[in-house]
């Protein structure tokens, strides 16, 4: 069985810059969930594909968006980086039911840094 | 919507000593809680998880016990060890493919 995979592992911008990060679910995994962690903080949610539709958002603005493909692999897009977006960005996968809550596996993250 | 809160955010214990690590929730529609281990530059790991259905689940050294009335769970570690030492995270999940709420987390430090 293979785990959630992101890449790239660091990444370093500049105020303005676009990133784009990305994700392999855990197989058999449907889902897709991103959260963004700062340092000394808990992950805050970011949003969650779910069977390559997005599924729920949090409250983060227009310019953090996202999609998922046919494999359940996915990609967080980030436009405009501010100085704020500097924080692990953690992937998570699950299977899905819609009706039950699964556990959500976490991949090691991306350390975006902004200068 | 949810908010977590969890306490203590540090916690220090000594080797052999039980640890408990307690959230509350705010969300009464709330139903999974799992309980996240996250060691310094590594992957936040699930290491137990409970559902509103259940009072309590234990497994080995680690167990979680919920109350729903009072809207908090709380996670025990029993005879701890040097190799629990990390940050700790509470969560807690509606119903459905729905996203997790975490808590701030609370470091736990097991002087041998």
């Amino acid at each position: 069985e293979t785990g959630v995979t992101q890449s790239p592992t660091h990444l370093i911008k500049t105020r303005g810059q676009q990133v784009t990060l990305r994700c392999s679910s855990q197989s058999g995994h449907n889902t897709v969930s991103w959260y963004q962690q700062a340092l000394g903080q808990g992950p805050q949610f970011i949003f969650q594909y779910y069977r390559e539709e997005e599924n729920g958002r949090g409250n983060f603005p227009p310019r953090f968006s996202g999609l998922q493909f046919p494999n359940y692999s996915s990609e967080l897009n980030v436009n405009a980086l501010e100085l704020d977006d500097s924080a692990l960005y953690l992937c998570a996968s699950s299977l899905g039911t819609g009706t039950s809550n699964q556990p959500q596996h976490f991949g090691d993250g991306t350390r975006l840094s902004i200068l | 919507g949810e908010n977590v809160e969890q306490h203590p955010s540090t916690l220090s214990v000594q080797e052999g000593d039980s640890a408990v690590i307690k959230c509350t929730y705010s969300d009464s529609a709330s139903n999974y809680f799992p309980w996240y281990k996250q060691e310094l530059g590594k992957r936040p790991q699930l290491i137990i998880d409970i559902r509103s259905n259940v009072g309590e689940k234990k497994d080995q050294r680690i167990a979680v016990t919920l109350n729903k009335t009072a809207k908090h769970f709380s996670l025990h570690i029993t005879e701890t060890q040097p190799e629990d030492s990390a940050v700790y995270f509470c969560a807690a999940s509606k119903a459905g493919n729905t996203p997790l709420v975490f808590g701030k987390g609370t470091r736990l430090s097991v002087i041998a």
